[in-house]
């Protein structure tokens, strides 16, 4: 079983749409989660960082982290053609100092 | 808003050859990373530096990889002699001082390493 897993899509959907990433993980020792957001040629941006279960907000982004469940996810809300990159989820062990596991991204179209 | 700033963008080496990576981490930041993304596969942690000295390693990070942090400002990755299969980008993190809740890693724009 992959440490995380991550559908790497690619996923189109229409300006203004709500969109969905999730992503899942077997080990239940990460505490530190993040979402990245990468264009080609660039690197990883970052998008969302929590600890522990929850829900953040920021804009038109929201990360949730089940941790009962090993499962998290991100929300785009009005997305925008801008939006259009790949998105990774990415998280931690002990602490956010530690090597990051990342997800193998979700490749994310936004048609005008 | 400070940024990690990698150089050069793109590098082109004969195989066997050594090639050093150059990156100028967050200025005040004390934690230091390599990871590298081979094209069509997912990032993949190479080694963490603090302190001076490695913190972590993968197993990737053999004996043909070292890092190094020569002054206050740049960390540089060396592979000594390299493979095709080292082909890859080259991200180079940084993370701040501080309490680890609020201090993620932060990535440059990485430097495509093409071995021919």
């Amino acid at each position: 079983q992959k440490e995380v897993e991550q559908d790497p899509g690619p996923l189109s959907v229409p300006e203004g749409a709500i969109v969905s990433l999730n992503c899942t993980y077997s080990n239940s020792a990460f505490q530190y989660f993040m979402w990245y957001r990468q264009y080609s040629r660039k690197g990883p941006e970052l998008l969302m960082y929590t600890y522990s279960s929850g829900n953040k907000e920021d804009g038109r982004f929201t990360a949730q982290v089940d941790k009962s469940s090993k499962y998290i996810s991100l929300f785009i809300r009005d997305s925008q053609p801008s939006d259009s990159a790949t998105y990774l989820c990415a998280m931690t062990r002990y602490s956010s100092a530690s090597k990051i596991i990342f997800g193998s991204g979700t490749r994310l179209s936004i048609r005008p | 808003e400070p940024e990690v700033t990698q150089t050069p963008s793109h590098q082109v080496t004969q195989m066997g050859q050594e090639v050093i990576l150059h990156c100028v981490p967050i200025s005040n930041h004390l934690y230091f990373y390599w990871y590298r993304q081979i094209l069509g596969q997912k990032v993949e942690f190479l080694v963490s530096f603090y302190n001076n000295e490695i913190s972590e390693k993968s197993e990737i990070f053999d004996d043909q990889f070292s890092v190094e942090r020569p002054d206050g400002s740049n960390f540089t990755l060396k592979i000594r002699s390299t493979k095709l299969e080292d082909s890859a980008m080259y991200f180079c993190a940084s993370r701040g001082p501080g309490a680890s809740g609020n201090q993620p890693q932060h990535f440059g724009d990485g430097t495509r390493l093409s071995i021919l």
